[in-house]
Order: C-alpha cells, then structure tokens, then sequence
C-alpha cells in the first residue's frame, strides 16, 4: 500500500498567517491528490482534487500544489473557520491511503 | 443538493454483524462510484470499501477483507455496507462517500456518518 506522511502532525497559527503543510507518497502518484478539511464532529470536505484543482465552493485562500510524492497545501490568509484538521489522499491505486492529518490549531 | 444519509450503525457485541445502509440523492447515483471510509474514536481517516459504478468491481482495505462486503442498489439509489465477525477495533463512525464515474477520481462529498460501537 502507498503510505501518506504528513508534516507537521499539528501546528499553530494566528488569524491572517499564512500556513503551509506537506504530504509525502512513498511512491509516484501523479497528480492523483486531494485534500480534506475536517472540523471536529463533522464530516471532511473536498478542498484540492488533482493536487492543485479548487473544488467548486471552496474558498480560493486554499491552494494546493506538486506532483509525483510530494505535496503541499497553503492558506493564504487564515480565517476563523480554517481551524480544523487536513487530511491528504491518494486515489492513484487501491487501497486509497490518507495521511495522519496536520491539526491547525489558534495560537 | 447532493445528500448521503448513512443509517444502521449501533452497539453490538464483538463477532456479532450489522448492514449499515446510505441513502443517496441530488446526483446521478448509477454514474458514481461509492466508497465507505471509517474514523476510529480521536483517530485519522481510514478508506474501508469502494464499489463501481454498476457495483461491478469491489475493492477492500486488507483490514476488512473477508468480513466486510459492500453493495449497491442502484434501483433504490442505496449504498450498503455489510459487517461481520466485527471485532473492537471495528468502533468508528463510517461515512459513506461519493466519487466520480471512475475509480481515479477523487471522493467529493461525504454522508454525515453512522456510529458503530463494538463492545462487550
């Protein structure tokens, strides 16, 4: 299976930063990456398809970039509501893996 | 709007069995593959199952192999998950989750979940 590591598994950040975290595949996967944002005691939403693809309705604060193993995901400018959980994914081969998670919590 | 409503989730006993359905709504749901993924208590996101479009195609995490079996109805637009010999390590809620037509599209929308609690 193609193990997702993510970095960091937490950080913390102020309203208006600008945050970056990555996603490492132990293998090549294309660009067949997408990234969840999870608030807690609800259920994960689409941010990034194709590792750098907006999904429709996600605000465009959200980026996501790379191809082959490594990713990343930026916030340009965090908001209140950006403080959740982001999970990576790889869906280039089954069995589909996440990633830990990175927590971003208020500094 | 696209809806999935996941339902059948509850406590039982370990080895003991549930069928946990996910009604869908608001999209094709015969041209969408389906995928259930789980989230053990204070834990990350694990991918459990996948089904194909026509229900053609399953494919399982080696966790589940052999004591989970997902199937569609795409007549009654219906994802089901049927759990067996479940074990403590089972406890999450599972969430059913819509892809694209192919397996190489990315899961787009996910139910609200449905709790199952293995415990003696």
């Amino acid at each position: 299976a193609i193990r997702m590591t993510q970095s960091p598994s937490s950080l913390s950040a102020s309203t208006g930063d600008r945050v970056t975290m990555t996603c490492r595949a132990s293998q090549g996967i294309g660009s067949y990456l997408a990234w969840f944002q999870q608030r807690p005691g609800s259920a994960p939403k689409l941010l990034i398809y194709a590792a750098s693809t907006l999904q429709t309705g996600a605000p465009s604060r959200f980026s996501g970039g790379g191809s082959g193993t490594e990713f990343t995901l930026t916030i340009s400018c965090l908001q209140s509501e950006d403080f959740a959980t982001y999970y990576c994914q790889q869906y280039y081969s089954f069995p589909v893996t996440f990633g830990g998670g990175t927590r971003v919590d208020i500094k | 709007q696209v809806q999935l409503v996941e339902s059948g989730g509850g406590v039982v006993q370990p080895g003991g069995s549930l069928r946990l359905s996910c009604a869908a709504s608001g999209f094709t749901f015969s041209g969408s593959t389906l995928h259930w993924v789980r989230q053990a208590p204070g834990k990350g996101l694990e991918w459990v199952a996948f089904v194909s479009y026509d229900g053609s195609q399953q494919q399982y995490a080696d966790s589940v192999l052999d004591r989970f079996t997902i199937s569609r109805d795409n007549s009654k637009n219906t994802l089901y998950l049927a759990v067996n010999s479940l074990k403590s390590e089972d406890t999450a809620v599972y969430y059913c989750a819509k892809g694209g037509r192919l397996a190489t599209q990315a899961i787009a929308f996910w139910g609200p979940g449905t709790r199952v609690s293995v415990s003696s």
